[in-house]
């Protein structure tokens, strides 16, 4: 059973950058033709797409972020990582990873998802 | 980008069947998936590519689909069906892109 764990600082200072890991167990990162994704949801709001990386390293990020977004990936920990720099209280969201992003297969997995705060 | 247009509350008496709906362009291209989020919980998907079930979800939920707009029925909802839905679709504006509505607050009165 494939199973996504998302892991990093709970509380980041506003203009940092926000690091997350997101550590895949159950299957392997590369064994699949499908992306692996970030999706953060603020307080009270919808879920907002982040991002989808390929195991390859190809990226796509949602515009609004305003290229603030790095993804990577890590193949042989078998995890796969944001950043985002210059953050603000408006990035202050639980931040989930998610595999597949961006195609419908009716298996989807999400990890359980990490609060970060955006506050000096 | 485009956007998801979802009403955002909806109520429903205990049995009977609800539709709720989403409106945007780019569900002229995609087909849509639907959500649903219980509090302090991580969505669980319960409709993909317009009209499936995964497996483990009840029957009684359904999802059509028509020209810019999607919709999750459910039929004889039951108290624990209470919870936020989403919908969500991939994006015209970009490749790979993906979008999700605002959200449904459904009640079960």
């Amino acid at each position: 059973q494939l199973q996504l764990q998302e892991s990093g600082p709970g509380l980041v200072k506003p203009s940092e950058t926000l690091s997350l890991t997101c550590n895949v167990s159950g299957a392997s990162i590369s064994d699949t033709t499908q992306y692996w994704g970030w999706i953060r949801q603020p307080p009270g709001k919808g879920p907002e797409w982040i991002g989808s990386i390929f195991h390859s390293g190809t990226t796509f990020d949602n515009p609004s972020l305003k290229s603030r977004v790095t993804m990577s990936v890590d193949t042989s920990k078998n995890h796969f990582s944001l950043k985002m720099r210059s953050v603000t209280a408006a990035d202050t969201a639980v931040y989930y990873c998610v595999f597949p992003v961006g195609a419908s297969t009716g298996e989807e997995y999400w990890g359980q998802g990490t609060l970060v705060t955006v506050s000096s | 980008s485009s956007e998801l247009t979802q009403d955002p509350v909806v109520s429903v008496p205990l049995g009977q069947t609800v539709r709720i709906t989403c409106q945007g362009d780019s569900l002229r291209a995609y087909y849509a998936s639907w959500y649903q989020q219980k509090p302090g919980q991580a969505p669980t998907l319960v409709i993909y590519d317009k009209d499936k079930r995964p497996s483990g979800i009840p029957d009684r939920f359904s999802g059509s689909g028509s020209g810019n707009a999607a919709s999750l029925t459910i039929t004889g909802a039951q108290a624990e069906d209470e919870a936020d839905y989403y919908c969500n679709s991939r994006d015209i504006s970009g490749n790979h892109h993906v979008l999700f509505g605002g959200g449904t607050k459904l009640t079960v009165l």
